[in-house]
């Protein structure tokens, strides 16, 4: 079974400030996606960004970008320039990528408050 | 074009009734998922469905928890006799392809509180 650990539970950060939000896992998988996904007030869950396991290159998306290090199973979120709509909870999650069931398993999350 | 939606957005039960929570997918899609997340929790894997047919209920706490698809399109999540510990939020999600990875889109769940 897989476990995804995220030890934080809230953070705060400034307008226009860099924040990363850290996750481990734990698995014996050897192939598998990770995830970061979003989840506003509304509780929409959003994704934010994917990486897959085999991929070297840590993936990035506009403001956001991953730090992956997969011996280390570490799978950090760094979100740059923030901004007012980046307050929400925000989920690390994995999955495996054989079988036929795609599911997801989620951390606990980390409430981020981005401040004024 | 339409997300998921999820309905009702909120359910009060009374402890020992039954409630049956409603999931319609994006048109087309294959893959059907519910999860549950308990107030300050992330969400929890519960059944998986791929077209009508339903590949994964391990999730599924107890066998007072039902789900069904039965024509590959809507689903729904039918809790009978229910206890104050399965107040949470039931989310849904689904994805176009049944191989391989596809993004699993969320609808915005259904609170439910038992009284």
């Amino acid at each position: 079974a897989q476990t995804v650990t995220q030890s934080q539970p809230e953070m705060s950060v400034q307008e226009a400030e860099t924040v990363t939000l850290s996750c481990t896992y734990d698995t014996s998988e050897n192939n598998y996606y990770l995830f970061w996904y979003k989840q506003p007030p509304s509780r929409q869950m959003i994704l934010v960004i994917r990486q897959e396991a085999y991929k070297q290159q840590n993936a990035t998306e506009n403001r956001f970008s991953v730090n992956f290090q997969k011996a280390a199973k570490s799978f950090s979120l760094k979100i740059s320039d923030s901004q007012l709509g980046d307050t929400a909870m925000y989920f690390c999650a994995f999955m495996k990528r054989s079988g036929s069931n795609y599911k997801l398993t989620f951390g606990k999350g980390t409430l981020l408050t981005v401040n004024p | 074009g339409a997300g998921v939606s999820q309905s009702p957005r909120y359910k009060v039960a009374k402890r020992g009734q039954d409630v049956a929570l409603r999931c319609d997918p994006i048109s087309g899609h294959v893959s059907l998922f519910w999860y549950q997340q308990a107030l300050g929790q992330g969400p929890e894997f519960l059944t998986y469905f791929q077209n009508e047919a339903q590949l994964d209920k391990s999730g599924l706490p107890s066998d007072r928890f039902f789900a069904e698809r039965p024509e590959g399109s809507v689903s729904t999540l039918k809790i009978q006799r229910t206890q104050q510990e399965d107040s949470a939020v039931y989310l849904c999600a689904s994805s176009s392809r049944q191989g391989a990875y596809n993004e699993q889109f969320f609808g915005p769940g259904t609170r439910l509180t038992v009284l």
